[in-house]
């Protein structure tokens, strides 16, 4: 089944303490993204990858960090989390299209918290 | 820069109503428009997309028209169900681009 997932869906943590959401797919997609959902923001975009060793940042990369090592995974690493990361983590993938229509695949989501 | 615009929600209607969500947006050269659906507890998943200007995608009973002249892509459904109770998310890609811009989304709550 084609598919992402996210591990682990659900993380209660202290700040100052790192932590490592892995996301893995798949379906050979070239290109992975996440997102961080908040209340009456939407979707905002952390950081993507457009292949494997080649990532760049999204509208909201700070106190993040991501690899791509392997096509198929693209785990988020917080160094240091801080209350204000407390939110929900979406990973998505995408094949590329040739009318750029790129259809994005998500997780289930990863439900952090920060204390 | 782009942008997509939502009405606010909560959209609340009786099952069997009719459905509107409004999407406008601006964007540089000719995007390609989406709809995603995301039920309680999962992740967003593509409801419908549209290519081109005057394309209209469909699925499950929605529908929403890629109008070039308005930058609008409003989503409709002729019957809701209580089933399609779930958050609505308009959004585009641009030129190639590899960040796509989503709107804010729109909560659905369908009533017996």
């Amino acid at each position: 089944e084609a598919q992402v997932t996210q591990n682990p869906r659900y993380l209660i943590t202290v700040t100052g303490k790192k932590l490592t959401v892995t996301c893995s797919q798949n379906m050979n997609h070239e290109y992975m993204s996440w997102y961080r959902q908040d209340p009456g923001l939407g979707l905002r975009q952390i950081y993507y990858s457009m292949n494997v060793e080649v990532t760049d940042k999204g509208d909201v990369p700070e106190g993040y960090k991501v690899s791509r090592k392997e096509k198929r995974n693209f785990p988020l690493i917080l160094e240091s989390p801080s209350p204000n990361q407390t939110s929900l983590y979406f990973c998505a993938s995408s094949l590329r299209s040739t009318t750029y229509s790129y259809e994005q695949y998500f997780g289930p989501g990863t439900r952090l918290t920060v204390t | 820069g782009n942008s997509v615009t939502q009405m606010e929600g909560p959209v609340t209607l009786s099952e069997e109503a009719f459905l509107t969500i409004n999407c406008t947006y601006t964007a540089t050269g000719y995007p390609s428009l989406f709809w995603y659906v995301q039920y309680p507890g999962e992740g967003l998943q593509l409801l419908l997309k549209a290519t081109k200007a005057d394309d209209k995608g469909s699925n499950k009973g929605f529908e929403a028209t890629y109008r070039k002249e308005t930058t609008s892509f409003h989503l409709e459904k002729g019957s809701v169900q209580v089933s399609d109770s779930a958050v609505y998310f308009c959004a585009l890609s641009s030129g190639g681009s590899y960040i796509p811009t989503f709107g804010r989304g729109t909560s659905l709550i369908v009533h017996p």
